[in-house]
């Protein structure tokens, strides 16, 4: 179990719609980044979030947002879904003292 | 741009099989170095990491993985495949020192390589 909790695990949305995606770091872990995983490829980088802020940004659109809260949990927050966007999205978290980086298993998002 | 390449999208092997996926990177700085696995229906998991000293590191389940820095490479080996190995291997490299409380800590991952082993 790699302590780090996801939900929802799977999801349909029409295209044009809005999604949330919602993340628990793994206990003791206070920094979060969010990854997209689209069918036979390796993770893309979106965002981290450290003390409730965006840190580092990978290459995706404004319409791709976050956020993190006092607990450490955060959301992926996701407007005008297209069909591209369609993809297994990840949480992953770490703490500032370790340097591993722990996983979950994921939101399915599918977008018709 | 920094990125990953893996060489092989799909390996087939029989049980006892040695096993060795390439994994090479695009970066010129220093690099943290990481292979993780993604068990069918399961999440990603850390089978071993370079930060540095010994180029020869060695992972969890008979794992190990060798830095080669002249040629940007981290290869992963397992000299006998079980069909328990059955499952997606990914390389990744984060560009800068892993301290995520100022620098982000961002990992780019290569297209991951299939692995299937018959038993």
């Amino acid at each position: 179990d790699a302590g780090v909790t996801q939900s929802p695990t799977h999801l349909i949305k029409t295209r044009g719609q809005q999604v949330t995606l919602r993340c628990s770091p793994k206990s003791g872990h206070d920094t979060v980044s969010w990854y997209q995983q689209a069918l036979g490829q390796g993770p893309q980088f979106i965002f981290q979030y450290y003390e409730e802020e965006e840190r580092q940004r990978g290459n995706f659109p404004d319409r791709f947002s976050g956020h993190q809260f006092p607990n450490y949990s955060s959301e992926l927050n996701v407007n005008a879904l297209l069909l591209g966007d369609s993809a297994l999205y990840l949480c992953a978290s770490a703490s500032r003292v370790g340097n591993t980086i722990y996983f979950g298993e994921g939101s399915w998002l599918t977008v018709v | 741009a920094q990125s990953v390449s893996q060489h092989n999208h799909h390996v087939i092997l029989s049980e006892a099989a040695s096993l060795e996926l390439g994994c090479n990177y695009s970066y010129g700085g220093t690099v943290n170095l990481f292979w993780y696995v993604q068990y069918p229906g399961q999440h990603l998991q850390l089978l071993l990491k370079y930060f540095s000293g010994d180029p020869l590191v060695k992972g969890i389940k008979g794992f190990e993985a060798e830095f080669i820095k002249s040629k940007f490479s981290f290869n992963l080996r397992k000299p006998s495949v079980q069909w328990s190995d059955t499952a997606e291997y990914f390389c990744a490299v984060s560009p800068e020192p892993i301290q995520f409380y100022n620098q982000g800590g961002k990992l780019i991952f290569g297209q991951g390589t299939e692995l299937s082993v018959k038993p």
